[in-house]
């Protein structure tokens, strides 16, 4: 079945700064790939996703990249701000019917003043 | 719209017992899936459905079990509460197709004991 893995586990910024997150997939045939924003407590939202015919994607501060031929997409947010502290979760789409989703594991993102 | 609920918020289970997790949607979506989310390890799929009367394993299934008789519901049974059950658990919604953005439930949060 589809794997993904997600790095790093925790990252910490100063307001201002950039933030990457890097996720690799395994399955080939994954198609979708979306990126969750989970506050403390509370549901994950998407904040962004991308096609596997697409490279890039961006909204505002927020980009993503994906390279199929490595089977790696990347979450990267500029200009950090304090309300951007959040568990980021990184997905793939699992081929075969159904909008089914594996998940990274997260990462523990502290903006700093 | 209420989006997706879940119902209850909070559950202590002593090791055993059986209770049902229930989730409704009321935004028509054909697919819906439940997921655990534990420490560190990001979020598992359990079961998903494509539509009323069809669903199917994911993950990890065993210890649960689904139905969906309506579009609107898809309630997860627990058979008989083990500790390693202990989780939040998110049912999650989207209209058909690999492609399309999970609107996540606020979760519910079952211990057992």
């Amino acid at each position: 079945g589809e794997n993904v893995e997600q790095h790093p586990s925790t990252l910490s910024v100063q307001e201002g700064d950039s933030a990457v997150i890097k996720c690799t997939y395994s399955d080939s045939a994954s198609n979708y790939f979306p990126w969750y924003k989970q506050e403390l407590g509370k549901r994950p939202q998407l904040i962004i996703d991308i096609r596997s015919n697409v490279g890039e994607k961006k909204d505002q501060r927020i980009a993503v990249t994906l390279n199929k031929t490595a089977k790696h997409f990347s979450l990267h947010i500029t200009e950090t701000q304090p309300e951007d502290s959040a568990v980021y979760f990184c997905a793939a789409s699992i081929p075969g019917g159904g909008n089914k989703l594996t998940f990274g594991t997260g990462t523990q993102l502290k903006v700093e003043l | 719209n209420a989006g997706v609920t879940q119902t209850p918020k909070f559950q202590v289970l002593k090791t055993g017992q059986s209770m049902t997790l229930q989730c409704a949607q009321d935004m028509n979506h054909e697919y819906m899936s439940w997921y655990r989310q534990d420490p560190g390890m990001g979020l598992r799929l359990i079961h998903y459905s494509v539509g009323a009367g069809i669903t199917d394993q994911g993950e990890v299934p065993n210890g649960y079990n689904v139905s969906r008789s309506t579009t609107e519901d898809f309630p997860l049974r627990l058979l008989s509460a083990a500790p390693s059950q202990t989780s939040v658990y998110f049912c999650a919604s989207s209209y058909s197709g690999s492609e399309y953005e999970q609107y996540f439930g606020p979760g519910t949060r079952l211990t057992v004991t």
